[in-house]
């Protein structure tokens, strides 16, 4: 199985701050990976998919990057309703696998 | 507008078994493979199963292998979880949510929870 370590599991940053999530895969995912933002009580939302591409109607300061085993999700300057959890998605082969998440909190 | 509503989660004791089901509607369901994801209280997100879109490929995390079973009837644009054998770690919010190409979990219900106690 593939195991996806997403780094890191908190951070707490200012409104207009860059920020970063990494996600590493295992093994080889070639581009099959997906990021998602929840917020509680509600069902997650895609941000970027195939690694790179930008959802519909998701901001532009979302990006995701990256090829392989490893992968990024960049805030490019985070805004007040940015504050969630992230998770990145392997869905190269199953079982699928999700990273542990990344809370974003508020300084 | 693609709508996914889960339904039949519940309050169960321990041993006892349970059936989810997930109603699709505005989009072409037998077109979409599906799956099921669930998160325990407080915890995170953890693929559970999928079903192919013809219903004949079906794919489970081991935790879950032998217990689970996942189903659909396209006729009823519905997908099913026949959960079985439970515990209280499967204790969780279920989400379904629809898969194609460039698709993946693109939509997900809002949700039906499960609570495994005595």
């Amino acid at each position: 199985d593939i195991q996806m370590t997403q780094s890191p599991s908190s951070l707490s940053a200012s409104v207009g701050d860059r920020v970063t999530i990494t996600c590493r895969a295992s093994q080889g995912i070639r581009n099959d990976l997906d990021w998602y933002q929840q917020k509680p009580g509600k069902a997650p939302k895609r941000l970027i998919y195939v690694a790179s591409s930008l959802q519909s109607g998701v901001p532009s300061r979302f990006s995701g990057s990256g090829s392989g085993t490893e992968f990024t999700l960049t805030i490019s300057s985070l805004q007040p309703e940015d504050f969630a959890t992230y998770y990145c998605l392997q869905h190269s082969s199953y079982p699928w696998t999700f990273g542990q998440g990344t809370k974003v909190e508020i300084k | 507008q693609v709508q996914l509503v889960e339904s039949g989660g519940g309050v169960v004791q321990p041993g006892m078994s349970l059936r989810l089901s997930c109603a699709a509607s505005e989009f072409t369901f037998s077109s979409y493979a599906m799956h099921w994801v669930r998160q325990a209280p407080g915890k995170g997100l953890e693929w559970v199963a999928a079903i192919s879109y013809d219903g004949n490929r079906q794919y489970y995390t081991d935790s879950v292998k032998g217990r689970f079973t996942i189903s659909r009837d396209n006729s009823k644009n519905t997908l099913y979880l026949q959960m079985n054998s439970l515990t209280a770690e499967d204790t969780a919010m279920f989400y379904c949510a629809r898969d194609r190409v460039d698709q993946t979990f693109d939509y997900w219900g809002q949700g039906t929870l499960v609570t495994v106690s005595s």
